[in-house]
């Protein structure tokens, strides 16, 4: 089945500096990936949509100078939290779906990464 | 922003018990997906049914979607422990985006 991979699944960092967190979709190329944050004991909530080769779209809310988004490959979406405070402390997923949807699979699905926790300290 | 509203937020049952969880949303939708997220995991995709399709089966899960109240079910049928997990709503709309359901809690006990 489609995998998509994140990394790194776990990361502390002080106060101030940035976290570069990626994902990866490793059997099949996706154009569009989406980046989530789920907070304790909450749903996921929408950050931003990353398309391969253009400016990522954001939510309202979200704050593109503090998260930046780079869809540099087919395969590969990056989520970069500037300047991160304790209050970015998260667990941040990223899904990738493929246009023309996979062999045994449905289009309309997206595959979900395993997630990053990140703790700032 | 979040579409759904999930009922109810937690729910406490007994091993063998059906459990019934319902999502509500908002606009109209292309699809409607029910995911699975054990406790600081990631989302396991359960099932997916579609904007014309109104009940759908995979094992022991069973969906229902009620387009013109703008609803969906799950049922879990014959809980075993390993069902206790997070389960979220999830629907699609135009441009592909996957806006979540707040949740519910399921807790079976063995």
């Amino acid at each position: 089945g489609a995998v998509v991979s994140q990394h790194p699944s776990r990361v502390i960092c002080k106060s101030g500096t940035s976290v570069k967190i990626e994902c990866r979709s490793l059997d099949f190329q996706a154009t569009t990936m989406f980046w989530y944050r789920q907070f304790p004991k909450q749903s996921l909530m929408l950050m931003a949509t990353s398309n391969e080769g253009s400016k990522a779209t954001y939510e309202q809310g979200v704050e593109k100078d503090k998260f930046l988004i780079n869809h540099a490959s087919l395969t590969l979406s990056t989520l970069t939290v500037t300047s991160a405070h304790p209050e970015d402390s998260s667990f941040y997923i990223c899904s990738a779906r493929s246009p023309s949807g996979l062999a045994g699979g449905i289009r309309e699905t997206q595959y979900f990464g395993p997630g990053t926790r990140l703790l700032v300290l | 922003s979040q579409q759904g509203e999930e009922d109810p937020q937690a729910l406490s049952i007994q091993e063998g018990e059906n459990a019934t969880m319902n999502c509500s949303y908002k606009t109209s939708i292309n699809n409607l997906q029910w995911y699975r997220q054990n406790s600081g995991r990631g989302l396991v995709h359960l099932i997916l049914i579609r904007s014309n399709e109104r009940e759908k089966h995979s094992g022991r899960l069973r969906v229902t979607l009620d387009t013109s109240k703008k609803s969906s079910s799950l049922l879990i049928t014959a809980s075993r422990a390993a069902d206790t997990a997070s389960y979220f709503c999830a629907t699609n709309t135009g441009g592909f985006k996957t806006i979540f359901g707040a949740g519910t809690r399921l807790f079976v006990k063995a």
